[in-house]
């Protein structure tokens, strides 16, 4: 099972948008609404930021939004802040009944 | 508030063994499938297993197939991981997590490290 495919790095100004890619197969990505999207900051624990796609669970920002088109999955956030420069990564279940996370994304809030 | 509290890490020689174990608290245990994640210094994260909350289910990606097992005792609310025949490789850190086809609730991680 193949790493999903997502961008090395992003950066943004304060109060951007940006969004970050996520690119698998019809056996994950495509073929499944499963898709997630974690937080990372180094030395703490990663958090849940968006599930089923566009699932956002409770106490996450309404500027965090997902989304999905075919093989795609998306993480947009919206008038970006100090407080989001972190690593992303994303993740999808698989038709192996397996779980496949992306490579990840270092957001730079500049 | 729900707490995983990871625990087991430490220093092991190449080809030995260890078994991680992840206490958990303020949810009901038996009611959720649970996984284990890792992550190598200055590498992504990576899934490395699965179960249902009955236990009768397991997971696992083709990397870590037979040497990873995972198992849960629903009497204490915790579960673990047995890893075997350990390599340079499987040094990271090794998270628990609440779920499996989206994880809602991490531990703070152990620290494993293989040496040759």
């Amino acid at each position: 099972q193949s790493a999903l495919t997502q961008p090395a790095s992003v950066s943004g100004s304060p109060g951007q948008s940006i969004t970050i890619s996520c690119t698998g197969t019809s056996s994950d990505v495509g073929g499944y609404n499963f898709v997630s999207w974690y937080q990372h900051n180094p030395g703490k624990a990663p958090k849940l930021m968006m599930y089923d796609v566009a699932n956002r669970p409770s106490g996450v920002s309404n500027r965090f939004s997902g989304s999905k088109s075919g093989n795609t999955a998306s993480l947009t956030i919206s008038g970006l802040q100090a407080e989001d420069e972190a690593d992303y990564y994303c993740s999808s279940y698989t038709s192996s009944s397996t779980v496949v996370f992306g490579g990840g994304t270092k957001l730079t809030v500049l | 508030e729900v707490q995983l509290l990871e625990s087991g890490g430490g220093l092991v020689q190449s080809g030995g063994s260890l078994r991680l174990s992840c206490a958990t608290s303020g949810f009901t245990f038996t009611n959720y499938a649970m996984s284990w994640v890792r992550q190598a210094p200055g590498k992504g994260l990576e899934w490395v297993s699965g179960i249902t909350g009955n236990g009768l289910t397991t997971y696992y990606p083709d990397s870590v197939k037979g040497r990873f097992t995972i198992s849960r005792d629903n009497s204490k609310n915790t579960l673990y991981l047995q890893v075997n025949s350990l390599r340079a490789e499987d040094t990271a850190t090794y998270y628990c997590a609440n779920g499996v086809r989206f994880l809602d609730y991490w531990g703070q991680g152990a620290q494993v490290t293989v040496s040759s």
